[in-house]
């Protein structure tokens, strides 16, 4: 099945810095999302993007769907901005089930 | 207010017995999903369905059932066959396949 890679693993900003995170992904994708996980446990959706870019607020995000990789950017970043964000893919072969990269931790220090 | 409901929040439960955790949406969502995820993972797909009286395995079924009477509710019972059940358990809609899936707050279950 389709595999989906997240990096960094964990990141530690000061609070103000921006930040990219990327997804690899190898296969061909019909859906690809990007998910905040707050400390509670929420997933938040942030960015439903098979291709292209889209923004909204501070958070931007662009996959480059031929070359199998999506960006998340964070600008200006908070405190709130921790947590843990997830990549996740639905493969164009057929699979109805959306496949979760493992995450990277964000830690945005005051 | 439109969303996803997930009942109860923290789960207690002694080895051996079955316990259902609830979830219900108000979306008019045709499709539903379970997901467990366990400390520093991603999710995990347990069963989906994509209307009502139809549901299908995931990636890790075993241990668990899930029914599908009402579009609204897709409630999921984690059996005693379920070797390591202690997880956070989250459930999920959508307006169709490939459509954005919607997350509940979760249940955090513990065996004890």
């Amino acid at each position: 099945g389709i595999q989906v890679e997240q990096s960094p693993p964990d990141l530690i900003l000061q609070e103000g810095a921006n930040s990219t995170l990327r997804c690899n992904f190898s296969d061909s994708v019909n859906n690809l999302q990007w998910f905040h996980q707050n400390p509670w446990g929420q997933l938040i959706n942030l960015f439903y993007i098979p291709s292209g870019t889209k923004q909204n607020g501070r958070l931007s995000a662009t996959t480059v769907a031929t070359e199998r990789y999506s960006l998340l950017y964070i600008s200006s970043s908070q405190t709130t901005d921790s947590g843990v964000y997830f990549c996740a893919v639905l493969s164009q072969g057929g699979s109805e089930k959306l496949v979760f990269g493992k995450g990277t931790k964000l830690t945005v220090n005051p | 207010d439109g969303g996803i409901t997930q009942s109860p929040k923290y789960l207690f439960r002694k080895e051996g017995q079955n316990v259902t955790l609830s979830c219900e949406q108000n979306l008019n969502h045709d499709a539903m999903y379970w997901y467990r995820q366990d400390p520093g993972q991603g999710l995990r797909l347990i069963y989906y369905s994509q209307i009502v009286n139809d549901f299908q395995k995931g990636d890790i079924a075993e241990g668990y059932s899930v029914s599908r009477e009402k579009k609204e509710s897709f409630p999921l019972t984690v059996t005693s066959a379920q070797k390591n059940p202690t997880a956070f358990y989250l459930c999920a809609s959508s307006g169709g396949q490939g459509d954005t899936q919607y997350f509940g707050p979760g249940t955090r279950l513990t065996v004890l």
